[in-house]
């Protein structure tokens, strides 16, 4: 079965400060892979997706990156972390290939910007 | 525009009853519909979908309607338990494209009252 995995689960990193946070997916190969953002009591937005491997697309202007080194994994980077980059983060994965298909999702990462 | 949006940001049911979850949709093309429960300080959990050539569709405990003619779809959950304590969101997919392009709703509160 296919699992995804998120670290770390909290981090309290101060205002300019650098972010990397990574997501790994198990027991699939060549996932179509997601960021999203969650603001306290609200709905999921959509940071980044990508495809393949080197291949990143962003949804919305903003101060983060991300990057996928290898076919299961992805990464979620600041150079300088903003006080408005406070919120739950979510990764997510969903098979390539296939239209309507679900996304599934890890257990996310809680970062506050002090 | 387009958008995902639910009747009702809270619902609080008695245990044992049922509940009845409504969204609303506004792209009369889209074509994927998913129902996510989101437990505090997780990550969304797939829960069902419906394919837009079906009206209804069931599995345990739960049944998603769909009524293509207003843009309706509803989560009904029989026998509402404790642990169905959660925020549930609707979320269209309008994958025709490479990945799957989801919208999500606000999110709808139920709590079970023991």
């Amino acid at each position: 079965s296919q699992t995804i995995h998120q670290w770390p689960a909290t981090l309290v990193q101060p205002v300019g400060s650098p972010l990397s946070l990574e997501c790994t997916v198990e027991g699939t190969s060549n996932p179509n892979l997601y960021w999203y953002r969650q603001a306290a009591g609200r709905g999921l937005q959509l940071l980044f997706y990508s495809v393949g491997i080197g291949q990143i697309s962003s949804e919305v202007p903003q101060n983060l990156s991300a990057s996928r080194p290898q076919d299961r994994q992805f990464i979620l980077s600041s150079k300088k972390l903003l006080l408005s980059d406070s919120g739950f983060y979510l990764c997510a994965w969903s098979l390539r290939g296939l239209v309507n298909q679900p996304q599934h999702f890890g257990d996310g990462t809680r970062l506050s910007i002090l | 525009g387009e958008s995902v949006g639910l009747h009702l940001p809270t619902l609080s049911v008695q245990e044992g009853d049922n509940s009845i979850i409504n969204c609303a949709y506004s792209n009369s093309a889209s074509d994927y519909f998913i129902w996510y429960k989101q437990e505090s300080g997780k990550g969304p959990q797939f829960i069902i979908d419906i394919r837009s050539n079906m009206d209804k569709r069931q599995g345990q405990r739960v049944t998603v309607l769909l009524n293509k003619t207003v843009k309706h779809l509803s989560l009904q959950i029989a026998a509402t338990q404790p642990g169905d304590s959660a925020v549930y969101f609707c979320a269209e997919n309008r994958g025709k494209t490479s990945y799957d392009k989801v919208i999500f709703g606000p999110g709808t509160s139920l709590s079970v009252i023991p």
